[in-house]
């Protein structure tokens, strides 16, 4: 079965630098999103994104985040500028639209633990 | 708007029963449950979609009340592999957005043997 693959698993930063994280969505999912999950918290919506641009972001999602899909594959988040709250595991997730969003999985990736020191 | 979860954690003897609750303060377009192991990423159990609608796979069902602001997960006779945090997912908000789905604050619950 297909599914979301995320690199790298374990990602270690010193506070204010820069980290990428990467996703391969499935191939011919169309809805991309992040989210975020503090340790032993709720999973946290940050962003969605579709067709080349963000449809949605939260609050959290401030100027410090930005997405891109660089390229027909990657889906990429980048922290410009870590803080330690930042640290958290980052899972992204495809959605293939079918009729209405609404009423359609989300497909995990196994996630990147983020780890601001 | 974040929906509302009870209760917080549940702790069972293996061939016990569970309910956990979903409750949004409006109508809902969806909602979704997932449950997640430790480590690992939110795996996708099921969809309700409609007022009074139930449904299920095995011994882990669901149902959606009528007005579409509560939902109940139901795990019956409950196994070892059960044990897992249980998030519902609500998407309140369709219209220029996707309907993102936003997760309550999770159950966790633990099977004991």
């Amino acid at each position: 079965e297909p599914e979301v693959t995320q690199t790298p698993s374990h990602q270690v930063t010193q506070m204010g630098q820069e980290v990428i994280l990467r996703c391969v969505p499935i191939s011919n999912h169309l809805y991309f999103y992040w989210y975020r999950q503090i340790l032993g918290q709720k999973v946290e919506f940050l962003v969605s994104f579709y067709n080349n641009e963000i449809s949605e972001k939260s609050e959290i999602f401030d100027d410090q985040f930005s997405v891109e899909r660089p390229d027909g594959s990657n889906f990429t988040l980048k922290i410009r500028s870590t803080k330690l709250e930042d640290s958290a595991m980052y899972f992204c997730a495809s959605l293939l639209r079918q009729g209405a969003t609404y009423n359609s999985p989300l497909h995990f990736g196994n996630g990147t633990r983020l780890t601001v020191t | 708007q974040q929906p509302v979860q009870s209760p917080q954690a549940v702790i069972l003897r293996e061939g016990e029963d569970a309910v956990i609750n979903c409750s949004s303060s409006k109508a809902l377009y969806s909602v979704h449950w997932y449950r997640q192991k430790h480590g690992e990423a939110p795996v996708f159990l099921m969809i309700l979609l409609k007022g009074g609608e139930q449904k299920g796979h095995d011994k882990i069902s669901a149902s959606f009340n009528e007005k579409k602001q509560q939902s109940s997960l139901y795990l019956t006779a409950s196994q070892l592999s059960y044990s897992g945090t249980y998030f519902c997912g609500t998407v309140s908000n369709y219209g220029g957005s996707q309907g993102n789905l936003i997760f309550g604050k999770g159950t966790k619950l633990s099977v004991k043997p």
